[in-house]
């Protein structure tokens, strides 16, 4: 059974930077194919894809926020992070990693399944 | 950028078909999932590359990519179903996700 937890802090002021770590169990990021995903969702918004990282440390950033995020992989301990510098009252949102099971190509992927999300606020 | 289109509600009677429309540029060359979401849970995927469907997902959840919009049918729709669904592509090498819609079941 594969499972993914996201932790970090629950409140953060504008300009810090935003550290938050996918914990999981079930599979492990030295699989082939395999990759972590990050995405978050403001209150009440639609979803919204931050990046991604491959078993073979290929990453993938959304265009529009790239110049801000960091993703990272431990694959002994089983965890990724994700780094979001200069934080704005508008990047108040759940914040969920998911799974992205082995494919042979990034258009093959989806993600299965999502961590139960973190919510972040921001705000001084 | 690339962008996909989803209507923001869709509602249908308990028993009948739902269809949910995702619409974007030549979306029928890449593939489309799409994801259920209740109030207060995470996403679930409920078909991935345009029709498969994951092991648990019931039969009622069919999908269908063509031309510039992918579809989602529900048939026999049941008060369950009633969730806010997100269709998702990838373009060039980025995630991309539709901006949701909600399916009334009334």
């Amino acid at each position: 059974q594969i499972t993914l937890k996201e932790s970090g802090p629950t409140l953060v002021k504008p300009t810090q930077t935003l550290t938050l770590t996918c914990t999981f169990s079930g599979f492990s990021l030295s699989t082939s194919g395999v990759g972590v995903g990050w995405i978050r969702q403001p209150p009440g918004k639609a979803l919204e894809w931050l990046a991604l990282i491959y078993w073979n440390a290929n990453k993938r950033y959304s265009p529009s926020l790239k110049s801000r995020l960091t993703i990272t992989k431990d694959t002994s301990r089983n965890q990724v992070v994700l780094t979001m510098t200069h934080l704005d009252p508008v990047d108040t949102a759940t914040y969920y990693c998911a799974h992205s099971p082995p494919a042979s190509a990034d258009r093959n992927n989806r993600f299965d399944p999502w961590g139960q999300g973190t919510l972040v606020t921001v705000s001084s | 950028s690339y962008d996909l289109t989803q209507p923001p509600s869709v509602s249908v009677s308990p028993g009948q078909t739902a269809s949910i429309t995702c619409s974007g540029d030549e979306l029928g060359n890449k593939y489309a999932c799409w994801y259920q979401q209740k109030p207060g849970q995470s996403p679930v995927v409920v078909i991935y590359q345009d029709s498969e469907r994951p092991s648990g997902i019931p039969e009622r959840f069919s999908g269908s990519n063509s031309g510039n919009t992918a579809t989602l049918t529900i048939s026999g729709t049941q008060a369950m179903d009633e969730a806010d669904y997100y269709c998702q592509a990838w373009d060039s090498s980025t995630v991309v996700f539709g901006g949701g819609t909600k399916l009334t079941v009334l």
